[in-house]
């Protein structure tokens, strides 16, 4: 619906598991952003790319380990979380950084997340 | 630092009132600010947005007030529908204009 598709859309794995969350955008833009979102927390960034280049790791565990190997496509690779990992993980895109120029035209736009939980 | 937040987790409204839903935010020098709702089930999807040199935004039944003395923003829906149930979340821009903060979100519930 939004333009940015997320698989899988729900994810139970063992801590000593290895997994991976793809995201992918058929909207042409430019940044792409990772976001964890718990139960009554506010989203937290993870990470954002721009031009496949990452910009910014808002102090994540490495167990967490992004790739963005085009501007469409974004990763995120998971290798033995804890159960407090378990959250929902909100890809999202934009043309530009949010607010550059322009009123609305570098909103961020969503995926439908997927929903992790760590056994 | 930087943070945003909101004065009530939850407001319940009946359909066709309007709802005002607050957000106050602590970055002085903020200059961005985007409201999001978010369906059962879905991710963010975007409301209004309004830059710091302005005090109001209107959009389709939507209004964005920002009061930059008091620091606080707030979305106003006019004639509320039961459609409009989700939760509702400010975010500003980030100093470093790369992302957006979010607030803890206002579950918004609409009886018919």
């Amino acid at each position: 619906e939004t333009g940015v598709t997320q698989t899988p859309r729900h994810l139970v794995m063992g801590m000593t598991n290895k997994k991976s969350l793809k995201c992918e955008q058929h909207l042409g833009h430019n940044a792409m952003y990772w976001y964890k979102q718990s139960a009554k927390k506010p989203l937290e960034l993870m990470f954002v790319y721009s031009l496949e280049e990452r910009v910014e790791n808002n102090s994540v565990p490495s167990r967490f380990s992004p790739e963005c190997p085009n501007s469409s496509h974004l990763f995120l690779h998971l290798h033995t979380l804890q159960p407090e990992d378990s959250a929902l993980y909100l890809c999202a895109s934009s043309q530009d950084f949010p607010g550059l120029a322009g009123d609305g035209v570098h909103e961020q736009f969503f995926g439908p997340g997927t929903r992790l939980t760590v056994l | 630092g930087e943070s945003v937040g909101l004065h009530l987790p939850t407001l319940s409204v009946q359909e066709g009132d309007n709802s005002i839903i607050n957000c106050a935010y602590s970055n002085s020098a903020s200059d961005y600010f985007i409201w999001y709702k978010q369906e059962s089930g879905k991710g963010p999807q975007f409301i209004i947005d309004i830059r710091s040199n302005m005090d109001k935004r209107q959009g389709q039944r939507v209004t964005v007030l920002l009061n930059k003395t008091v620091k606080h923003l707030s979305l106003q829906i006019a004639a509320t529908q039961p459609g409009d149930s989700a939760v509702y979340f400010c975010a500003e821009r980030n100093q470093a204009g790369t992302a957006l903060i979010f607030g803890k979100g206002t579950t918004l519930s609409v009886s018919s």
